[in-house]
């Protein structure tokens, strides 16, 4: 299995939104909605954001929401605030019962 | 509160095998849909997921990995352990314990640095 496609790179000012895509296959992210996001600052272990394509954990912000189209999922964050400035990966299970990151997205605040 | 802490070597060296173990507290691993696994991240990398047990004790590997990787539980330990064989220095990595619910990697380990080298 191949890793998600994720843009390198983002950037947002504050108060604005922004989108990362993550791109798979009718074998990953297309067959199920078992996508999920996740937010990693610098030195820090990764945090739930988003599961299920559009589902929050209690306590994140309802700034963050999540969507799919085919075989895209797509990360948005609105009202852009410097503690957002971190990592961002997608996930999603696959058709073989497995699971597979993207490649990760540093999302710079301008 | 859910808690995981992985725990094994700093310091391995090529060829030799890796043990990992995750202690976990908050939760058991015998309730329906949940699943205790692992996530590797080479330094300034990105995630990479290794393999997962489940609570029926059906185990998932990462293709790419799958003729290395074993994964066990001991369910009256709360203990998770993780092998990987033949390590090479492209396994230098922090490797994370994960919990899942079912649907996401709802909680995370603080992460467990491991560098390959002779």
């Amino acid at each position: 299995q191949s890793a998600l496609t994720q843009p390198a790179s983002v950037s947002g000012s504050p108060g604005r939104s922004i989108t990362i895509s993550c791109t798979g296959t009718s074998s990953d992210v297309g067959a199920y909605n078992y996508v999920s996001w996740y937010q990693q600052h610098a030195g820090k272990a990764p945090k739930l954001m988003i599961f299920h394509v559009t589902d929050r954990p209690s306590g994140v912000s309802t700034r963050f929401s999540g969507s799919k189209s085919g075989n895209t999922a797509s990360l948005t964050i609105s009202g852009l605030q410097a503690e957002d400035e971190a990592d961002y990966f997608c996930c999603s299970y696959t058709t073989s019962h497995t699971w597979v990151f993207g490649g990760g997205t540093k999302l710079t605040v301008l | 509160q859910i808690t995981l802490k992985e725990s094994g070597p700093t310091l391995v060296k090529p060829t030799q095998t890796l043990t990992l173990t995750c202690t976990f507290s908050g939760f058991s691993l015998s309730t329906s849909e949940m699943g205790v696994g692992w996530v590797r991240q080479p330094p300034g990398k990105a995630l990479e997921w290794l393999a997962l047990i489940y609570w029926n004790d059906d185990k998932r590997y990462s293709p790419s990995l799958k003729n290395r990787l074993t994964i066990t539980r001991d369910t009256s330990k709360n203990q998770v352990v993780l092998t990987l064989t033949n390590m090479d220095p492209v396994d230098t990595a922090t490797y994370y314990c994960i919990q899942t619910p079912g649907g996401g990697f709802k909680v995370w380990g603080q992460g467990a640095l491991v560098t390959v080298s002779s």
